[in-house]
């Protein structure tokens, strides 16, 4: 079974500034799908960034992206010029490659954008 | 509009009482999902369905049934609801298998309260 962690239960970020949420996993899976969502305080799950773990090359999202270190089975995501909006709770996910596209999530880091 | 609805939004439920979720979307997905939310755990798949008149078991399924029998429609139920059950419960559908969690689109939640 794959499980997700989240060691940062609260983070907090100065407008305007880099923050770094981080995520590993555990799988004995070689193909698989990485997440990052957004959940704002109206509760709608938002998907911010994905990565296939296939490709090396660490996905980009305007002012988002992800450090994708597979052998190290860490998924970190950076928000560049954070802004008030980005406020919400953020959930790393997994999902195997193929079968019925479960997700499988981490407990979620509350990120607070102080003006 | 395009997308998942989940109905209702909120209830509260005396304990014993039994109650159904109801879950539709119009995207023509072959995969509907439902998940529960709780404070500090992340989301949790309670039982899943690859395609019309099918489910299967998640994470936490003790407690609930689900059904499929229409392909747009995705029906939770609480037979015997408990304090435990108390939670957000999150409706999620996906085209099919293969996509990678493109597409993968959630509802907007519905919160229950047992009390």
């Amino acid at each position: 079974a794959q499980t997700v962690t989240q060691s940062q239960p609260e983070m907090s970020v100065q407008e305007a500034e880099t923050v770094t949420l981080s995520c590993t996993y555990d799988t004995s899976e070689n193909n698989y799908y990485l997440f990052w969502y957004k959940q704002p305080p109206s509760r709608q799950m938002i998907l911010v960034i994905r990565q296939e773990a296939y490709k090396q090359q660490n996905a980009t999202e305007n002012r988002f992206s992800v450090n994708f270190q597979k052998a190290a089975k860490s998924f970190s995501l950076k928000i560049s010029d954070s802004q008030l909006g980005d406020t919400a709770m953020y959930f790393c996910a997994f999902m195997k490659l193929g079968g019925s596209e479960k997700l499988v999530f981490g407990k979620g880091t509350k990120l607070t954008v102080n003006p | 509009n395009a997308g998942v609805t989940q109905t209702p939004k909120f209830r509260v439920l005396k304990t014993g009482q039994s109650m159904t979720l109801l879950c539709a979307q119009d995207m023509n997905h072959e995969y509907m999902y439902w998940y529960r939310q709780d404070p500090g755990m992340g989301l949790r798949l309670i039982h899943y369905s690859v395609g019309e008149g099918t489910t299967a078991k998640g994470e936490v399924p003790d407690g609930y049934n689900v059904s499929r029998l229409k392909k747009q429609n995705f029906l939770l139920g609480l037979e015997s609801a408990a304090p435990s059950q108390t939670s957000v419960y999150f409706c999620a559908s996906s085209f099919t298998a293969g996509t990678g969690g493109l597409g993968y689109t959630f509802g907007s939640g519905t919160r229950l309260t047992v009390v």
